[in-house]
């Protein structure tokens, strides 16, 4: 079990609404990525944070944004939402900087239905 | 762009068989390599990592994989499947000093008594 913790992690909304997830990356680690699991799907990357600031997105439209706090901790906020939203959001904690910077740490992840 | 492929969405084994997951994957340059594993209602394991070093890599909970250039793959194997290895296992794909993971789309493994 890792030390990162995601919040909630069940959570229901109609299509146009917005949403937030959480997440508390491990201790000692200042980066986090965020994934989304469709269903049967591996996980697509849709950004990283390293610093506070956006390091890295893949193919996500903008309407997907995320923070990331001095404590290290992140939020993924999506605007509008469709129903091809629906998927297990994942969480990734690391520490950029060292050998280790390549090993992610996954969180439960956040399990979104778009109604 | 680098990409992965799992062949075979469900793999099933009996308790005490080899556990072979394939994997291939696409990249210009060479890649870090990873398994992971996922079980029900979890988020993801790293089972092992490739970064090149030694080809024949080993991780934890008794997998092995070989990573092999000239055939540009990485399966994952295990001599002797238990049950408790029941679970989705992921191949992905990272180029040095990029951010993102790309993930295969997953092997659902069932282990039979």
């Amino acid at each position: 079990e890792t030390g990162v913790t995601q919040s909630p992690t069940h959570l229901i909304k109609t299509r146009g609404q917005q949403v937030t997830l959480r997440c508390s990356s491990q201790s000692g680690h200042n980066t986090v990525s965020w994934y989304q699991q469709a269903l049967g799907q591996g996980p697509q990357f849709i950004f990283q944070y390293y610093r506070e600031e956006e390091n890295g997105r893949g193919n996500f439209p903008p309407r997907f944004s995320g923070l990331q706090f001095p404590n290290y901790s992140s939020e993924l906020n999506v605007n509008a939402l469709e129903l091809d939203d629906s998927a297990l959001y994942l969480c990734a904690s690391s520490r950029t900087g060292t050998e280790t910077n390549e090993k992610l740490f996954f969180g439960s992840g956040t399990q979104l239905s778009v109604l | 762009a680098q990409s992965v492929t799992q062949l075979g969405s469900h793999v099933s084994v009996s308790e005490g068989a080899l556990v072979l997951l394939r994997c291939n994957y696409s990249s210009s340059v060479p890649p870090y390599l990873f398994w992971y594993v996922q079980y029900p209602n979890q988020g993801l394991q790293l089972l092992l990592k490739y970064t090149s070093a030694a080809t024949l890599v080993k991780g934890i909970n008794g997998f092995e994989a070989e990573f092999k250039k000239s055939e540009t793959s990485f399966h994952l194997t295990k001599p002797s499947a238990h049950m408790s290895d029941a679970a989705e296992y992921f191949c992905a794909v990272r180029l040095q000093g990029a951010q993102k993971l790309v993930f295969g789309q997953g092997t659902r493994l069932t282990i039979n008594p």
